[in-house]
């Protein structure tokens, strides 16, 4: 089977950094998915790491260790904005993804 | 460019419908894939489909099936509806076939069954 644990809400100011960890157990791994989604709203891709190691995109990166089958998503300089939910999805086949449950971030003023 | 747009929006059935459920995926995106949302989970995997072949699929029952047409556009079907189906149903296309695609999501089919 799979599975992957995410916290389920994190709280943060504006301005603030915050780190959202995922780990998972997989019987096929190819690589760890960010999604971010807005209540209602579709989820959009955020990064991907195949290798270990981080990945950097604007105000996000994300990070992998595949030897700890653990990987983070790093928000910094949040914004109201980025209050939303944020999945982590392992990549177990060609365009298959197995998502977490979830992590809402909710950020305060 | 349009992106993934599903259709209809929201939907309501009775126990033991029918329903269909219908995707355009981002032109020229030849891989469509289906997920299940329920409230406060993570989608979950039903199909995917490339070149018009099933590829891949998740644990659904056999009321659940899918296809997908030669515009690359796609059906999710499901027969005798149970009222643990209410949820929202993604789908998402990509470019190909890989184990790193970035997926692109529709906006979701919210499905209640009463």
């Amino acid at each position: 089977g799979q599975s992957l644990e995410q916290p389920s809400e994190v709280t943060a100011v504006e301005g603030a950094i915050v780190q959202i960890n995922c780990t998972y157990q997989t019987s096929g791994f190819y690589g760890l998915s960010w999604y971010q989604q807005h209540d209602g709203g579709a989820p959009t891709f955020l990064s991907y790491n195949g290798l270990d190691g981080l990945e950097e995109t604007g105000r996000f990166s994300s990070f992998l260790s595949r030897s700890d089958s653990y990987g983070y998503l790093l928000l910094q300089e949040l914004q109201m904005k980025d209050s939303a939910s944020y999945f982590c999805a392992v990549s177990s086949g060609y365009s298959t993804l197995t998502f977490g449950k979830g992590t809402m971030l909710l950020v305060s003023p | 460019d349009a992106g993934v747009t599903q259709s209809p929006t929201h939907l309501i059935k009775t126990r033991g419908q029918h329903v269909t459920l219908r995707c355009s995926p981002i032109s020229g995106h030849k891989s469509v894939s289906w997920y299940q949302q329920v409230l406060g989970q993570g989608p979950q995997f039903i199909f995917q489909y490339y070149e018009k072949e099933e590829r891949g699929r998740g644990n659904f029952p056999d009321r659940f099936s899918a296809r997908q047409f030669p515009n690359y556009s796609s059906e999710l079907n499901v027969n005798a509806l149970l009222l643990g189906d209410s949820a929202l149903y993604l789908c998402a296309s990509s470019l190909r076939q890989t184990t790193n695609e970035k997926l692109f999501f529709g906006s979701g089919t919210q499905l209640s069954v009463l």
